[in-house]
């Protein structure tokens, strides 16, 4: 199947910086892709969709100065978390789709200390 | 009420056993029907797509899609302690919309 990368797998930041986050989809062109939030032992939470060469369309209750979204190519798209506070501390994933399914990235496990 | 409902179990078998796992949906225009698994502290895996109605096989996974009943089940034959995981259906309306999820089913399988 198709192959969503993530980087980073796990990042431990400081309360006030930011922390960026790359997918990227090796093996087919995205024109969307997804961020969601996951809290333990609970579904996906849609955070935004990213729109290459646009604009992300974000999801009610979440912050998009927070949260910042850049889809500058049809391969990659960054989700740069600014001034992370301990409540950001979560795992994060990224999902592409092709005409049929959608492909998940690997996860990346924030926290801020 | 939630536009896709899945029982979050947790769901215990033996080794070897039938596994059925299923979600109901609301929504009739949902058309693009995935079953994923997941295991802790990774992202998810995508097991079966189904567009429309139908049954789907492979290998030991079946997914079924009744439209009509606005139910999907996902089978797993001779299940497996690997197998044990959440499980997580997920559909959408358009090819390149944003996927509706079930809330997942735990499974574990016991050796």
């Amino acid at each position: 199947g198709a192959v969503v990368s993530q980087h980073p797998s796990w990042v431990i930041c400081k309360s006030g910086t930011s922390v960026k986050i790359e997918c990227r989809s090796l093996d087919f062109q995205a024109t969307t892709m997804f961020w969601y939030r996951q809290f333990p032992k609970q579904s996906l939470m849609l955070m935004a969709t990213s729109n290459e060469g646009s604009k992300a369309t974000y999801e009610q209750g979440v912050e998009k100065d927070k949260f910042l979204i850049n889809h500058a190519s049809l391969t990659l798209s960054t989700l740069t978390v600014t001034s992370a506070h301990p409540e950001d501390s979560s795992f994060y994933i990224c999902s592409a789709r092709n005409p049929s399914a959608a492909f998940f990235g690997q996860g990346t496990r924030l926290t801020v200390v | 009420q939630k536009e896709v409902e899945q029982d979050p179990g947790p769901l215990s078998v033996p080794e070897g056993a039938i596994v059925s796992l299923n979600c109901t949906y609301s929504n009739s225009a949902f058309q693009y029907f995935m079953w994923y698994r997941q295991y802790s502290r990774k992202g998810p895996e995508l097991l079966m797509y189904t567009y429309s109605s139908g049954n789907k096989e492979d290998g030991r996974f079946t997914a079924q899609v009744d439209k009509s009943s606005k139910y999907i089940s996902l089978f797993i034959r001779d299940s497996q302690p690997s197998d044990s995981a959440t499980y997580l259906c997920a559909m959408s309306a358009g090819n390149t919309g944003k996927l509706i999820f079930g809330q997942g089913t735990t499974l574990q399988v016991k050796p």
